[in-house]
């Protein structure tokens, strides 16, 4: 119940195409659900974060949209650019302190 | 504001050694968790530790254990190495905790066990 599904595992998208990564938990409890990318090398970074009382935060070409009674939410990276290759992990928040990640998506962008 | 450091940044021990590595946190932050990035497995929740206690607990034996000092600053060690130890090990801060404070982690320890 602790766990957050993230797919697909890995993601290959043209250059100026649409991105889409999905990740689905199971813990009603979870209310904070933030996305984080990484560069090889490099630790994760926070990317957008949304909180389940909104359906969609969008930030430049970053989106999440968050469907709270399918226990789904997904992020989106339009006009997909080569520098936006990395791995990217989805998270939840539960409990008092406590951030459950998904196994990541190693995206790569044909340039 | 310098980020968050990690040393060593790689090692490599034998199975059976124990190892310990450091993290020091953003200036100002006060929680400290460790994880464990594998190929198979991601990001795994090791601990936290907030104003020197430990705060959460993820599902790792005994043989992994950590402190954390009065200046933030965070050890975490793993006795009894074995192969499967083998991973990146990360530590982030943040300001009050990890659930909705935004974590900022360092590059990461790979620790490698012969």
């Amino acid at each position: 119940q602790q766990q957050v599904k993230q797919s697909p595992q890995s993601l290959i998208v043209q250059k100026g195409g649409i991105s889409i990564i999905n990740c689905a938990y199971e813990n009603t409890a979870f209310d904070y659900f933030p996305w984080y990318q990484q560069f090889p090398g490099k630790g994760p970074a926070l990317l957008i974060a949304i909180r389940p009382d909104v359906s969609e935060k969008k930030e430049g070409r970053f989106t999440i949209s968050f469907n709270k009674s399918a226990k789904q939410f997904s992020l989106h990276i339009m006009d997909s650019q080569p520098g936006d290759s990395a791995t990217y992990f989805c998270a939840a928040g539960v409990g008092d302190d406590k951030i459950i990640f998904g196994k990541g998506t190693r995206l790569h962008i044909l340039p | 504001k310098a980020g968050v450091t990690q040393t060593p940044r790689y090692l490599i021990k034998t199975r059976g050694q124990q190892v310990t590595l450091s993290c020091s946190p953003i200036s100002g932050h006060r929680s400290v968790s460790w994880y464990q990035q594998t190929p198979g497995q991601g990001l795994q929740f090791l601990f936290e530790y907030f104003s020197e206690t430990q705060r959460n607990k993820g599902n790792f034996p005994g043989r992994f254990s950590g402190r954390q000092f009065s200046n933030s600053r965070s050890e975490m060690n793993v006795s009894t190495l074995e192969l499967g130890d083998s991973a990146l090990y990360l530590c982030a801060s943040s300001a009050a905790g990890t659930r909705n404070n935004e974590q900022f982690f360092g590059p990461g320890t790979r620790l490698t066990v012969l």
